[in-house]
């Protein structure tokens, strides 16, 4: 099955400097890769998707990069807010084909200090 | 729609004791997964259903664990018998075929065993 491996586990990073967090993927047959955040204490929601048609989609001060070749994909966050800080987890799937499970990374818990 | 409605929000019980808990996913959603997170394993997927048919329960810890579906818009998630070890949030999530591939998270049940 898929294998979804996510870094760093924790990230500090000042107001107003970017955060990226990386991640890899094993089964080649994933076409579909998630980033949702979750904050303390609540539900896990979807900031950015990408498909593996594209290689890069942006969103505001969000941004997702995707490398098909070498399994990987990251998300940018531009200008970091005190409200960014939460929980990040990337996913990967096989829309479609018979493949619905959405497998996660282990999550990144990112602050951003004032 | 009033999303992923999860019950109960907290659950204290004593090992041995028997846990249901319950989900309702957002109508029309064909989809339902249930998630478990804990901060050693992160969310970990346990079982999912479409059409109300479990698909895939090959991540169902144990023969203690059990899932149901009933129908579109019911399942639970039964423990027997209940284990510390068992002490973590279990999210609920649905989705809909041909959607986005978005998953929808309920609040999820935080579920402690002494």
């Amino acid at each position: 099955g898929e294998n979804v491996e996510q870094h760093p586990s924790t990230l500090s990073v000042q107001e107003g400097d970017s955060a990226v967090i990386k991640c890899t993927y094993s089964d080649s047959a994933s076409n579909y890769f998630p980033w949702y955040k979750q904050e303390l204490g609540k539900r896990p929601q979807l900031i950015i998707d990408i498909r593996s048609n594209v290689g890069e989609k942006k969103d505001q001060r969000i941004a997702v990069t995707l490398n098909k070749t070498a399994k990987h994909f990251s998300l940018h966050i531009t200008e970091t807010q005190p409200e960014d800080s939460a929980v990040y987890f990337c996913a990967a799937s096989s829309l479609g084909g018979g493949g619905n499970k959405l497998t996660f990374g282990t999550g990144t818990q990112l602050k951003v200090e004032l | 729609d009033a999303g992923v409605i999860q019950s109960p929000r907290h659950e204290v019980t004593e090992m041995g004791q028997e846990v249901t808990l319950r989900c309702k996913p957002i109508s029309g959603h064909d989809y339902l997964f249930w998630y478990r997170q804990t901060m050693m394993r992160g969310l970990e997927l346990l079982i999912y259903f479409n059409n109300n048919v479990p698909i895939d329960d090959s991540g169902m810890p144990e023969d203690r664990f059990s899932a149901k579906m009933p129908n579109a818009s019911f399942s639970t998630l039964k423990i027997q018998p209940s284990e510390p070890r068992d002490s973590a949030v279990y999210f609920c999530a649905s989705r809909k075929t041909g959607s986005t591939g978005e998953l929808f998270f309920g609040e999820g049940s935080r579920l402690t065993v002494l």
